[in-house]
């Protein structure tokens, strides 16, 4: 199993629309969750830290479920300028540092 | 203001001749990654330093090798690189020891080999 798992998509939703991504990850112990969004050959921009009381920013809300061992990200009315793909990353504990897992990544494809 | 900085944007060089890429960062984080990342694939990771202490991923080829002569500065060698080794090159750093503090990247480096 892979340490962090994410559905690679694409998910081709209309604009407005209201979308969301899983990501799934193996480590129990792990601390931190982010997500990133990287568009086409750029480098990954942070999107939002994941708490775990979840929290918001503007169209989007992450949570954060330790029991099943899952974070997601929820984009509500979808905009063309939201199409990228979306990277789940995980720290975990490892050897006195931090490993940092990214997921493979969702792309997201918002049509007109 | 450009916070982590990666030179050159596009470097191009020839199968087998050797080629550096470099990071520097004013956010005087002691922590320092690089990441390979091919299309449609995550970043994979292929070292990073806490501070001078420098850490390589198990399945890094030995082709790959960095320097950090200070906190500013990181450098990726790539001694004798193959087709394969086209890609992008991410530099990122990070405070040590900070819980739920995200990496900070530069804008990367993509390596075309002829």
């Amino acid at each position: 199993r892979k340490e962090v798992e994410q559905d690679p998509g694409p998910f081709n939703v209309p604009e407005g629309a209201t979308v969301a991504f899983n990501c799934t990850y193996s480590n129990s112990a792990s601390q931190s969750f982010f997500w990133y969004r990287q568009d086409c050959r750029k480098e990954p921009k942070l999107l939002m830290s994941v708490y775990s009381s979840g929290n918001e920013d503007g169209r989007f809300t992450a949570q954060l479920n330790r029991a099943s061992q899952y974070i997601s990200l929820l984009i509500r009315d979808s905009k063309l300028s939201d199409s990228a793909t979306y990277l789940c990353v995980v720290d975990s504990p490892s050897g006195g540092y931090q490993k940092v897992t990214f997921g493979t990544g969702t792309k997201l494809q918002v049509i007109p | 203001d450009a916070m982590v900085i990666q030179n050159p944007r596009y470097q191009v060089t020839q199968f087998g001749k050797p080629v550096t890429l470099s990071c520097s960062q004013t956010l005087n984080h002691n922590v320092m990654y690089w990441y390979q990342q091919k299309s449609s694939q995550a970043p994979k990771l292929l070292f990073h330093y806490y501070d001078k202490d420098f850490n390589n991923e198990a399945d890094t080829p030995d082709n790959f090798q960095s320097r950090r002569p200070n906190t500013s500065f990181c450098f990726l060698d790539i001694r004798s690189p193959g087709l394969g080794d086209a890609a992008m090159y991410l530099c990122a750093t990070r405070p040590h020891g900070q819980v739920n503090q995200p990496q900070h990247f530069g804008d990367g480096t993509r390596l075309s080999i002829l």
